[in-house]
């Protein structure tokens, strides 16, 4: 079983409309969680990391469910720059990051 | 904001033949560095952890003979693939996390492609 679970997509959404997608991860131990953004043949860039309490960083907002062991990433309003595949991250009780495959979202105008 | 370089950013290379990458991180030190691998539509998997001054930690399955891993400076660690096949072929990515800082902080390089003829 893959460590870090995510829906491939594609999520093809219109400008303006709301879009959301979850991850599962299989660790419980697993301490910290992040969403990255890569676009196509770049590096992943650090987007948000994500609390417990959940947390809002402008039209993104980010979930964790450690009872369920999944984070979700709610992105409003989206704009067509946000057509990229988001990567859900985990750091487990040591320092290696896991890397979800990533799903991926186009915005159309 | 902390800055990590690698290069070469791109690299075609006959198979048979080393190549090397490096990662530089331009505005801060770094104790440990990560190398990452990435085939097409799949996930970054570590490879190993750099550490200055010692000898680096492969992830299992990662040949420490093939992917010969140094860390010479507090700024600079370097991936050299040895005898490279098409099946090396892939986007690596290295990240450094500044000396002292969380790991929660891990800045990424641009990544290098390499593709082995």
């Amino acid at each position: 079983r893959k460590e870090v679970e995510q829906d491939p997509g594609p999520f093809n959404v219109p400008e303006g409309a709301t879009v959301a997608f979850n991850c599962t991860y299989s660790n419980s131990a697993s301490q910290s969680f992040f969403w990255y953004r890569q676009d196509c043949r770049k590096e992943p860039k650090l987007l948000m990391s994500v609390y417990s309490s959940g947390n809002e960083d402008g039209r993104f907002t980010a979930q964790l469910n450690r009872a369920s062991q999944y984070i979700s990433l709610l992105i409003r309003d989206s704009k067509l720059s946000d057509s990229a595949t988001y990567l859900c991250v985990v750091r487990d009780n040591d320092y290696k990051l896991s890397f979800g495959a990533g799903t991926t979202v186009t915005v159309r105008a | 904001g902390a800055v990590v370089s690698q290069h070469p950013s791109r690299v075609i290379c006959k198979s048979g033949t080393s190549v090397k990458i490096e990662c530089r991180s331009l505005d801060f030190q770094a104790t440990t560095m990560f190398w990452y691998r990435q085939f097409p539509k799949q996930s970054l998997m570590l490879m190993a952890t750099s550490n200055e001054g010692s000898k680096a930690t492969y992830e299992q399955g990662v040949e420490k003979d093939k992917f010969l891993i140094n860390h010479a400076s507090l700024t600079l660690s370097t991936l050299t693939v040895t005898s490279a096949h098409p099946e090396d072929s892939s986007f690596y990515i290295c990240s450094a996390t500044p000396s002292g800082a969380s790991y929660n902080e891990q800045f990424f390089g641009p990544g290098t492609r390499l593709t082995v003829l």
